[in-house]
């Protein structure tokens, strides 16, 4: 299976920040890469597909970028409800699978 | 609004089984993914399989092989997953999420990412 490592597992950052969290594939998987949010107690969110498709109703300041086995999510200006964990997925081939995890936590 | 509503907490038995259900509303349940990832206490985000509906067959991750199986009844637009030989490790919340395919449309081996999820299923496995 594909392996995802997310870099890095945690951050602490300011209101107003800009934010890049990193996650790279053992192997190429073209741009068949999502990013999703999630708070505690909740469901994970889609927020990019394609590596750098922005779902509908998800702010601007999220942006994906990256293809092959390299990809980023920054998130612009970071704001008080963005403090979450992000998620990588891959979906070029079964099994999919997901990154570990990047906390982002507020300085 | 597609919406994805599962079935309530359960407390199982080391050994026994659990089947967890997935009621989908608002969109056109067969031409769509329907996976299951679960996510242990403080861990992170796990595939354990996915079915399209109207395909029928399903995609297991294998180290769930042969322990789960997940069956859609598309009458009542609704999926199941279904973990057998249960051991505390699995106690995690799992949750069913809407696989979207990849170029937007789904074949029998599509790969998916997941745009919708249900509000996940708490199962504690404790003797």
């Amino acid at each position: 299976a594909i392996q995802l490592t997310q870099s890095p597992s945690s951050l602490s950052a300011s209101v107003g920040d800009r934010v890049t969290i990193t996650c790279r594939a053992s192997q190429g998987i073209s741009s068949a890469l999502a990013w999703y949010q999630q708070k505690p107690g909740k469901a994970p969110k889609l927020l990019i597909y394609d590596a750098s498709s922005l779902e509908s109703g998800v702010p601007s300041r999220f942006s994906g970028s990256g293809s092959g086995t390299d990809f980023t999510l920054t998130i612009s200006s970071l704001q008080p409800e963005d403090f979450a964990t992000y998620y990588c997925q891959q979906f070029n081939s079964f099994a999919l699978t997901f990154g570990g995890g990047t906390k982002v936590e507020i300085k | 609004q597609v919406q994805l509503v599962q079935s309530g907490a359960e407390v199982k038995k080391p050994g026994s089984s659990v089947k967890v259900s997935c009621k989908a509303s608002g969109g056109t349940f067969s031409s769509y993914a329907i996976s299951w990832v679960r996510q242990a206490p403080g861990q992170g985000l796990e595939w354990m399989g996915g079915i399209i509906p109207i395909f029928g067959t399903a995609n297991y991750a294998q180290k769930f092989q042969g322990r789960v199986t997940i069956t859609t009844d598309e009458s009542t637009s609704t999926a199941y997953m279904e973990l057998s030989s249960l051991r505390s490790e699995d106690t995690a919340v799992y949750y069913c999420a809407r696989g979207y395919c990849s170029g937007g449309s789904c074949y029998s081996r599509s790969l998916y990412y997941f745009d919708y999820w249900g509000q996940g299923t708490l199962v504690t496995v404790s003797s």
